[in-house]
């Protein structure tokens, strides 16, 4: 299985930009990166998702390496309800259908 | 915006008991996944469903576990024999489409399920 690498925990100061890294080195040509977050014990919230190019949407920005290697997720303005745990995530497939590996995630704080 | 939905929100039963948690996915989604999240520990696979039969499972899902869609809207677990094991969050998440071709998992807000 691919795997991702996150640093365990952040901190934000509210109002500001989060940059939350991810590697993954042995990403495959055609996978997905997924992004998720779980806010306290709810369940995993979908963020966005890229594949070569950059993506935008409501929630944040993902940015990924021209080498596909790492990415990272932008929180333009981060809020306190943004504090949560940030999910990374690349998929295994078995050959019939696709599923998310979640790994430890990056437990991010906002602070006031 | 559609969401999936989980009942009930918390079970609590005793070691040896079979529970049902039932889960309605978004209506024009097509797979359909169950994971467990024990406290403090990372969300675990087990198991994705399609087209009226598994296409994965992993280690955690053995033959206590069993999913069903009886209906064109539900999408069941059930437990046969509880351990205390078991314990753990459980999300059902939907796709419209197979995650690999880029349609994202929306997940439900669990089911607690507490054995005693």
């Amino acid at each position: 299985d691919a795997k991702t690498t996150q640093p365990p925990s952040m901190d934000c100061a509210e109002g500001r930009a989060a940059n939350l890294p991810c590697n993954h080195s042995t990403i495959s040509g055609n996978e997905y990166v997924y992004w998720y977050r779980q806010i306290h014990s709810q369940g995993p919230q979908y963020i966005i998702h890229g594949l070569k190019n950059n993506e935008t949407n409501e929630m944040a920005s993902l940015i990924i390496t021209e080498d596909r290697k790492s990415s990272t997720l932008i929180l333009p303005h981060a809020t306190l309800r943004d504090t949560a745990v940030y999910y990374c995530n690349l998929l295994y497939y078995g050959g019939s259908q696709g599923n998310l590996i979640f790994g430890k995630g990056t437990k991010l704080s906002v602070k006031p | 915006e559609p969401e999936v939905t989980q009942t009930p929100s918390h079970q609590v039963t005793q070691m040896g008991q079979e529970v049902i948690l039932r889960c309605v996915p978004i209506s024009n989604h097509l797979y359909f996944y169950w994971y467990r999240q024990i406290l403090g520990q990372k969300v675990e696979f087990l198991v994705s469903f399609y087209n009226n039969e598994i296409s994965e499972k992993s280690e955690i899902f053995d033959d206590q576990f069993s999913v069903e869609r009886p209906d064109g809207s539900n999408f069941t677990l059930k437990i046969r024999s509880t351990k205390l094991e078991d314990s753990a969050m459980y999300f059902c998440a939907s796709s419209e489409q197979d995650i690999y071709n880029g349609s994202p998992l929306h997940f439900g807000n669990g089911t607690r399920l507490t054995v005693t």
